[in-house]
């Protein structure tokens, strides 16, 4: 069965380094998306992407954060500038969607745990 | 403002027991996710529903969508459905979720 793969599953890192977050979507699908999960609270919509670019994203998707399919299969997500608050379990989803309207079922990956120290 | 609220927060039932599991919107959308996300983390779709009702097994989602109300059930409870149950509701290519329910099934 196709899945939604992540990598990696777990990433400590040091304020204020960079962090590339990696996501190998379906192969056919079209939507792509992050989400994020701060431990012990509820998944928070960062960012969607469609047709190379991106298509809607949160408040909390600011300019320390970037996306980006550069080779047509990893899907992936840059955090510039890390903050102690980014700790959290980063989730890559993708779905087939339908034209401008996306209602496509949504496969998640297992999610990349980031622990900014 | 919670656009996507749900209901109960936490749930502990039997096993056998019949389990329903609320979510309210506020948003305008076309569809509902279920989403369960099990005790590791991982997270996997269950149903998406635009309308009336969907059955799997032993879940079954429904939805109102002139009441913005879906409420899922689980028949039979099992421990091995102990999880956490999320409602999101896409608007547009964003997704609200709720706080999820977390139900515990116990032997």
């Amino acid at each position: 069965e196709p899945e939604v793969t992540q990598t990696p599953s777990h990433q400590v890192t040091q304020m204020g380094q960079e962090v590339i977050l990696r996501c190998v979507p379906i192969s056919n699908h079209l939507y792509f998306y992050w989400y994020r999960q701060i431990l012990g609270q509820k998944v928070e919509f960062l960012v969607s992407f469609y047709n190379n670019e991106i298509s809607e994203k949160s408040e909390i998707f600011d300019d320390q954060f970037s996306v980006e399919r550069p080779d047509g299969s990893n899907f992936t997500l840059k955090i510039r500038s890390t903050k102690l608050e980014d700790s959290a379990m980063y989730f890559c989803a993708s779905s087939e969607g339908q034209g401008e309207s996306n209602t496509g079922e949504l496969f998640f990956g297992e999610g990349s745990r980031l622990t900014v120290l | 403002k919670n656009e996507v609220e749900q209901s109960p927060q936490n749930l502990t039932a039997q096993e056998g027991e019949f389990i329903t599991i609320n979510c309210s919107y506020s948003v305008g959308i076309s569809a509902l996710h279920w989403l369960q996300q099990h005790p590791g983390g991982g997270i996997v779709s269950l149903f998406m529903l635009s309308s009336g009702k969907k059955k799997h097994g032993r879940l079954i989602a429904t939805i109102n969508i002139q009441e913005k109300h879906s409420s899922l059930h689980i028949t039979a409870s099992h421990p091995r459905d102990s999880a956490v149950y999320i409602c999101a509701a896409p608007t547009g290519n964003q997704f609200y979720f709720g706080t999820g329910t977390s139900l515990t099934v116990i032997p």
